[in-house]
């Protein structure tokens, strides 16, 4: 079965610190793997997807960064926190599709990283 | 702008009553999808429902989905405590991997 590991649970962090957030999954290959932003009961804000290894695309310019060093690791950075910056961020993983299929499309996320800029 | 867009944002009901929300979107899909997400922690997938589509049952969950309207709505039979949650429907961009989570309706469930 596959898993999803997200760490640290809860991070407090001073405005200007680095950040470094580390989602891994377990048993499967070549996942997409997808970064989350969610604002206290808001919803989900995409903020980086990756199809491949290196392969990394943004969705919202800012001081974010992500990179994906191995197949199935998927990091996200800063090198200076701001307060907007807080919040619980979420990683999620889906197959890729089959040729002409959509049923692989199901998302499966991580338990989520809370993040609080001071 | 998120192309997902529920309502209600927020639901109160008694125990043993139905729940329903709906989902509207923007643009054209190969599939809509719903998730739960507990507080504070990750979501959970629900039902997928494709666009050739109607109607999906699982279990006390029942999705209906028209496309011509761009909407989607999720009715939860018989309700919980523990069904309290907030509900989210999600969409892709055709072509793409790119996911759109709507705003969610937070849903609670009164013993």
């Amino acid at each position: 079965s596959q898993t999803i590991h997200q760490w640290p649970a809860t991070l407090v962090q001073p405005v200007g610190s680095p950040l470094s957030l580390e989602c891994t999954v377990e048993g499967t290959s070549n996942p997409n793997l997808y970064w989350y932003r969610q604002a206290a009961g808001r919803g989900l804000q995409l903020l980086f997807y990756s199809v491949g290894i290196g392969q990394i695309s943004s969705e919202v310019p800012q001081n974010l960064s992500a990179s994906r060093p191995q197949d199935r690791q998927f990091i996200l950075s800063s090198k200076k926190l701001l307060l907007s910056d807080s919040g619980f961020y979420l990683c999620a993983w889906s197959r890729q599709r089959t040729s002409g299929g959509t049923s692989t499309d199901t998302q499966y996320f991580g338990p989520g990283t809370r993040l609080t800029v001071l | 702008s998120q192309q997902g867009e529920e309502d209600p944002q927020a639901l109160s009901i008694q125990e043993g009553e139905n729940a329903t929300m709906n989902c509207s979107y923007k643009t054209s899909i190969n599939n809509l999808q719903w998730y739960r997400q507990n507080s504070g922690r990750g979501l959970v997938h629900l039902i997928l429902i494709r666009s050739n589509e109607r109607e999906k049952h699982s279990g006390r969950l029942r999705v209906t989905l028209d496309t011509s309207k761009k909407s989607s709505s999720l009715l939860i039979t018989a309700s919980r405590a523990a069904d309290t949650a907030s509900y989210f429907c999600a969409t892709i961009y055709s072509g793409t991997y790119k996911y759109i989570f709507g705003t969610g309706t937070r849903l609670k469930v009164l013993a």
